[in-house]
């Protein structure tokens, strides 16, 4: 079963460049995650998608990133315009389930380096 | 709201020893899952094992444990017979219910660095 795929694995720009990273969950996963995880810390949720509506959006600076989950898979995160305290790995993640009892849970991209200049 | 408590930023543990990484967590959920992930220099994101609320028994995974206390609203892992390979950060997360789907939220993360 092939794992959650994230492209670019790293990316370089100055700040107030645009960037987009792309993910593709695992086939069946309903639920797709993205988070923002910086150097020393623990991952920190922009945005949850189920199929593909937004179920939590909360935390997600929206006046420069935005996110979209078209037909329900693939997911595309942008930032536009990058500042500084962009840099950090880009994490997403999804899951099979959506409540209830089973356990759900995240199975994770490798990520995608961020570096603004 | 959800939070997730790691209060031990790094901690050190021989070759062949048992370690205890830390974790406490707030909620008002009735229903949520307690979730620990490994995450080597490498940068991906392992997931170790799992725990309900509702289950009486702590949960195993070969060399991992999770001793999950609910009134105290701890579950901290247990990792026996450390390896080298297990030098790398570990994270605590729990998977609530809001609206209709689960909610992630991770802790701070221990940096767990073993010692031949």
């Amino acid at each position: 079963e092939a794992g959650v795929a994230q492209s670019p694995r790293y990316k370089i720009i100055e700040k107030r460049q645009s960037v987009a990273f792309w993910c593709n969950p695992i086939s069946g996963h309903a639920t797709l995650y993205w988070y923002q995880q910086i150097l020393g810390q623990g991952p920190k949720l922009l945005i949850q998608f189920q199929n593909n509506g937004v179920v939590d959006d909360s935390q997600l600076p929206k006046d420069r990133f935005s996110a979209e989950r078209l037909k329900g898979v693939d997911s595309t995160l942008k930032i536009q315009p990058a500042k500084l305290e962009d840099s950090a790995v880009y994490l997403c993640a999804s899951s099979l389930s959506s409540s209830g009892s089973l356990p759900g849970e995240l199975f994770f991209g490798e990520g995608s380096r961020l570096t603004v200049l | 709201a959800q939070k997730i408590t790691q209060t031990q930023p790094g901690m050190f543990v021989q070759e062949k020893e048992a370690v205890t990484l830390d974790c406490t967590y707030d909620t008002s959920d009735q229903s949520y899952g307690l979730f620990w992930y490994k995450q080597p220099s490498s940068g991906e994101m392992i997931f170790l094992i799992y725990q309900g609320s509702y289950d009486e028994q702590n949960a195993t995974e070969g060399r991992y444990s999770l001793n999950f206390q609910k009134a105290r609203k701890s579950a901290n892992l247990v990792i026996s017979a450390s390896q080298l390979g297990d030098s790398a950060m570990y994270f605590c997360a729990m998977r609530g219910s809001k609206g209709t789907g689960n909610q992630f939220y991770f802790g701070t993360g221990t940096s767990l660095t073993v010692i031949p």
